[in-house]
């Protein structure tokens, strides 16, 4: 258990439906990180978050794909309209200051499958 | 754009043995990171590195900026080390954006 944890750890779902998976950091860390992961390829970066404010988006892969973290604790992550090419495991991961120069801790991950 | 290499891409071995997985990237990084994933997703960081060698237990991860590569070993396999280990670098000003490598896949025969 790294202290990061992610919920659901699995969710199917139709294709259309909107999905939302739930990231709690570890408390004190101010860096909050969202990847996604398909089969034998290594994460991707989606976004990432800097106590509330959203520093980088530019990865997230469509209008579809949303994250938030209000109160600069946990975060969310919101697809909108699934479609089957967005079955994947979603990673959230946290860190205190940035990735160069700290230790970065994964949760678990939240498996999607759209049906 | 970087490029993060791995190989191997999988690997198999007799516990006792010494194992090396090898990293390469393409243009300047400030932070290489080792990370091992186990079956059904959890990510554990084991090294962070900007330079020099590391060395925790059985695993050691150098890094040679010059040549900008990274090597991760793992003395005295055991099975439980079977899982697949992720190199991951960060770059430039961008403090979120890792770069990971597609992975490889250790097997460790008892």
């Amino acid at each position: 258990d790294t202290g990061v944890s992610q919920n659901p750890r699995h969710k199917i779902t139709k294709r259309g439906q909107n999905v939302t998976f739930r990231c709690d950091p570890i408390s004190e860390h101010n860096r909050l990180y969202w990847y996604r992961q398909t089969l034998g390829q290594g994460p991707e970066f989606l976004t990432y978050f800097q106590n509330e404010a959203q520093l980088e988006k530019s990865r997230l892969l469509s209008d579809r794909f949303s994250a938030e973290r209000p109160k600069g604790s946990f975060s969310t992550l919101e697809i909108q309209r699934t479609e089957q090419g967005d079955s994947a495991m979603y990673l959230c991961a946290s860190a205190q200051g940035g990735a160069r120069g700290n230790t970065i801790y994964f949760g678990e991950g939240s498996w999607l499958t759209v049906v | 754009k970087n490029e993060v290499e791995q190989s191997p891409q999988n690997l198999t071995a007799q516990e006792g043995e010494f194992i090396t997985i090898n990293c390469s990237y393409s243009v300047g990084i400030s932070a290489l990171h080792w990370l091992q994933q186990h079956p059904g997703g959890g990510i554990v960081s084991l090294f962070m590195l900007s330079s020099g060698k590391k060395k925790h237990g059985r695993l050691i991860a150098t890094i040679n900026i010059q040549e900008k590569h990274s090597s991760l070993h793992i003395t005295a396999s055991h099975p439980r080390d079977s899982a697949v280990y992720i190199c991951a670098v960060s770059y430039g000003g961008s403090q979120g954006n890792l770069i990971f490598g597609k992975g490889t896949k250790l097997s460790v025969k008892p």
